[in-house]
């Protein structure tokens, strides 16, 4: 069973503005919150990741914010780029389990 | 370092038939992860290997999928007899150390059943 939900399950940003992509979990035993990128025709690679013990990652132009009360994360990416174009997918994992999110597909136009 | 290696690339085979999907971890990995991806129901898991040892088959779908890491540096995912509904692609990930840290995914096989 999905215990990670992710939203929207498309996106679609001019170049230049701010793509939001965001996830909640239910099992607060996780404790390692992936964000990875998957371009077409290629393997999913890790973009940015967080622990639990911060409440925001910043990573160049991508940022990871940590909300653990509500038990949600968001990835932000500023100034999107055509090349960010891509699917991308929010994970949350600990040693005894993992679960991904269903995907996001965002199209940056330019 | 090469990364995780997959074979084959591409894989086209008839409805029955065995398949034998490869994977070639990253040197140094103890920790080894079988998904399937597709449009209806994206990224799942479908086996977890630790030092070799399955962990988690809970995502295998039916006994018609088998999984085995003989040693550190290979397992294979196989199908047999092989359906349509399998068509999808096959990814092999492996991390420094089980499921709590980044995962290292392959390029992918991608398979179709006719």
């Amino acid at each position: 069973q999905q215990q990670v939900k992710q939203s929207p399950q498309s996106l679609i940003v001019q170049k230049g503005g701010i793509s939001i992509i965001n996830c909640a979990y239910e099992n607060t035993a996780f404790d390692y919150f992936p964000w990875y990128q998957q371009f077409p025709g290629k393997g999913p690679a890790l973009l940015i990741a967080i622990r639990p013990d911060v409440s925001e990652k910043k990573e160049g132009r991508f940022t990871i914010s940590f909300n653990k009360s509500a038990k949600q994360f968001s990835l932000h990416i500023m100034d999107s780029q055509p090349g960010d174009s891509a699917t991308y997918f929010c994970a949350a994992t600990n040693n005894n389990d993992m679960r991904f999110g269903a995907g996001t597909r965002l199209t940056v136009k330019p | 370092d090469a990364g995780v290696i997959q074979s084959p690339r591409h894989e086209v085979t008839e409805m029955g038939q065995e398949v034998t999907l490869r994977c070639k971890p990253i040197s140094g990995h103890n920790s080894l992860f079988w998904y399937r991806q597709t449009m209806m129901r994206g990224l799942e898991l479908l086996i977890y290997f630790n030092n070799n040892v399955p962990i988690d088959d809970s995502g295998m779908p039916e006994d018609r999928f088998s999984a085995k890491m003989p040693n550190a540096s290979f397992s294979t995912l196989k199908i047999q007899p092989s359906e349509p509904r399998d068509s999808a692609v096959y990814f092999c990930a492996s991390s420094f150390s089980g499921r709590g840290h980044e995962q290292f995914f392959g390029p992918g096989t991608r398979l179709t059943v006719l």
